[in-house]
C-alpha cells in the first residue's frame, strides 16, 4: 500500500485560508468516506482534527474543515492563526481493511 | 475519558526484539480496535497494523508482516506490539491509538514509546 500524496509544505499569512490536499486511489481515499486528518506539533502525539472526511471532533475549531472529490481529500484551515503552525497528516481506510497515511504537510504561518 | 499509557523507552541491538505495551483505561477495552503507528525521527506517520481486543484478530501492514505481532491481555486491559529482527531504521517513536465512542477516527493516542536500535 503506497502512502497517500500530500504537499511537503503549505504556508499562509495570519487570517488567510489554506488548503492541504491528500491524493490516493480508488482503493483508499476514493473508495471510502473514512478519511481523517491529524495535527501534530513537535514532540507531541497526533491530534484528530477531522474524521469521516468532513466531521469535526468535539473541541476542534470550526476553522478546520474537510472535503473530498474523487481520489483527493482536502483539509482547509480558514482564519489561519499562529497556533495552527504544525505538521498535518491525512489517513484513509483501504480495501485491504488497513489504513494508510499521507507523507505529511508542514504548515507555516508567515 | 479514554486514556492509553505506554511503556517506557527501549534501547535494543540490531537483530533483537522489542515489546511495547499500551494500557487502556476509561472505556471498554474490548470495544474498539487498537492501532499501532510509528514515526521515525524527522519522518511521517506510518501505520503498522490493528488488533481487535475482543478476539485477538489482527491485520498487519504488508511491510511488517512476518516481523510484527500484536497481542492483548484482556485481564489487565493491555495491548502489546512486538517487533522482531530489529534494524537501525526501526528507530522510531511507536504509538498505540484507538477511537472513542464519540468518533470513528483515532482520537485517543498513547504518549509514544521511543525505541532506539543501535549497536
Amino acid at each position: 500500500q503506497s502512502a497517500l500524496t500530500q504537499p511537503a509544505s503549505v504556508s499562509g499569512s495570519p487570517g488567510q485560508s489554506i488548503t492541504i490536499s491528500c491524493t490516493g486511489t480508488s482503493s483508499d481515499v476514493g473508495g471510502y468516506n473514512f478519511v481523517s486528518w491529524f495535527q501534530q506539533h513537535p514532540d507531541k502525539a497526533p491530534k484528530l482534527m477531522i474524521y469521516e472526511v468532513t466531521k469535526r471532533p468535539s473541541g476542534v475549531s470550526n476553522r478546520f474543515s474537510g472535503s473530498k472529490s474523487g481520489n483527493t481529500a482536502s483539509l482547509t484551515i480558514s482564519g489561519l492563526q499562529a497556533e495552527d503552525e504544525a505538521d498535518y497528516y491525512c489517513t484513509s481506510y483501504t480495501s485491504s481493511s488497513s489504513w494508510v497515511f499521507g507523507g505529511g504537510t508542514k504548515v507555516t504561518v508567515l | 475519558q479514554v486514556q492509553l499509557v505506554q511503556s517506557g523507552a527501549e534501547v535494543k541491538k540490531p537483530g533483537a526484539s522489542v515489546k511495547v505495551s499500551c494500557k487502556a483505561a476509561g472505556y471498554i477495552f474490548t470495544g474498539y480496535y487498537i492501532h499501532w503507528v510509528r514515526q521515525a525521527p524527522g519522518q511521517g506517520l506510518e501505520w503498522m497494523g490493528w488488533m481487535n481486543p475482543n478476539n485477538g484478530g489482527t491485520n498487519y501492514a504488508q511491510k511488517f508482516q512476518g516481523r510484527v505481532t500484536m497481542t492483548r491481555d484482556t485481564s489487565i486491559n493491555t495491548a502489546y506490539m512486538e517487533l522482531s529482527r530489529l534494524r537501525s531504521d526501526d528507530t522510531a517513536v511507536y504509538y498505540c491509538a484507538t477511537r472513542s465512542i464519540a468518533t470513528s477516527g483515532f482520537d485517543s493516542w498513547g504518549q509514544g514509546t521511543l525505541v532506539t536500535v543501535s549497536s
